[in-house]
């Protein structure tokens, strides 16, 4: 199975801060990753597939980038509707899909 | 506006069977461009996906849990379902079931949209 690790696991972070996170697959899946918000007591929502693609409805201030084995999500200007949970998935290599572990973002 | 909708019985015993159904509104389950998924998530932890299915009956398990795993499709109620045989705490979670972006070949991609999920405990 493929492993996918998620760096950091938290951080804070405040409103107006552009802000990465770092999704690493243990081999090579070129740009099968998507990226999901999730805030409490909520199900996942689809942010970004194919690494880059920004899902419809999505507000332009997330962007997905890389390929292969490391990928990023990037909010360029934090806003406080984003403090959340964010998870990505590989879907290169199944079964089984996989997920990262999570990074949560909190408000500093 | 596609919409999905979990339902089942909220608490189980140990070694009983878990059993869920999802029902599509808003769309077809037996669109040739989605595969139909279930995901879960232990109280504070990540996610783990359990299963997929396609409206024609083929389907794909995690291999953790494949020889528990049952997922079935019933296209003329536009629902799925899950079952999960000899279950212990372990498989206490929230589940979610998710339609999945699918292209030719049958290869599964990205979860979209996603039901509100139910927690099921397992607990005598």
């Amino acid at each position: 199975a493929i492993r996918m690790t998620q760096s950091p696991s938290s951080f804070s972070a405040s409103t107006g801060d552009r802000v990465t996170i770092t999704c690493r697959a243990s081999q090579g899946i070129s740009s099968y990753l998507a990226w999901y918000q999730q805030k409490p007591g909520k199900a996942p929502k689809l942010l970004i597939y194919a690494a880059s693609t920004l899902q419809s409805g999505v507000p332009s201030r997330f962007s997905g980038s890389g390929s292969g084995t490391d990928f990023t999500l990037t909010i360029s200007c934090l806003q406080s509707e984003d403090f959340a949970t964010y998870y990505c998935q590989q879907y290169y290599s199944y079964p089984p899909l996989t997920f990262g572990g999570g990074t949560k973002v909190e408000i500093k | 506006q596609l919409q999905l909708q979990e339902s089942g019985p909220g608490l189980v015993k140990p070694s009983e069977t878990l059993s869920l159904t999802c029902t599509v509104s808003g769309g077809s389950i037996s669109s040739s461009s989605y595969y139909w998924g279930w995901i879960r998530q232990p109280p504070g932890k990540g996610l783990e996906w359990i299963g997929s299915i396609y409206y024609s009956g083929s389907t794909y398990y995690n291999p953790s849990l494949k020889s528990r795993v049952t997922i079935s499709v019933d296209t003329s109620k536009n629902q799925f379902s899950l079952k999960l045989s000899s279950v212990t705490a372990a498989d206490t979670a929230v589940y979610y079931c998710a339609r999945i972006r699918a292209v030719a070949g049958g290869s599964l991609n990205w979860f979209d949209p996603w039901g509100q999920g139910t927690l099921v405990t397992v607990s005598s």
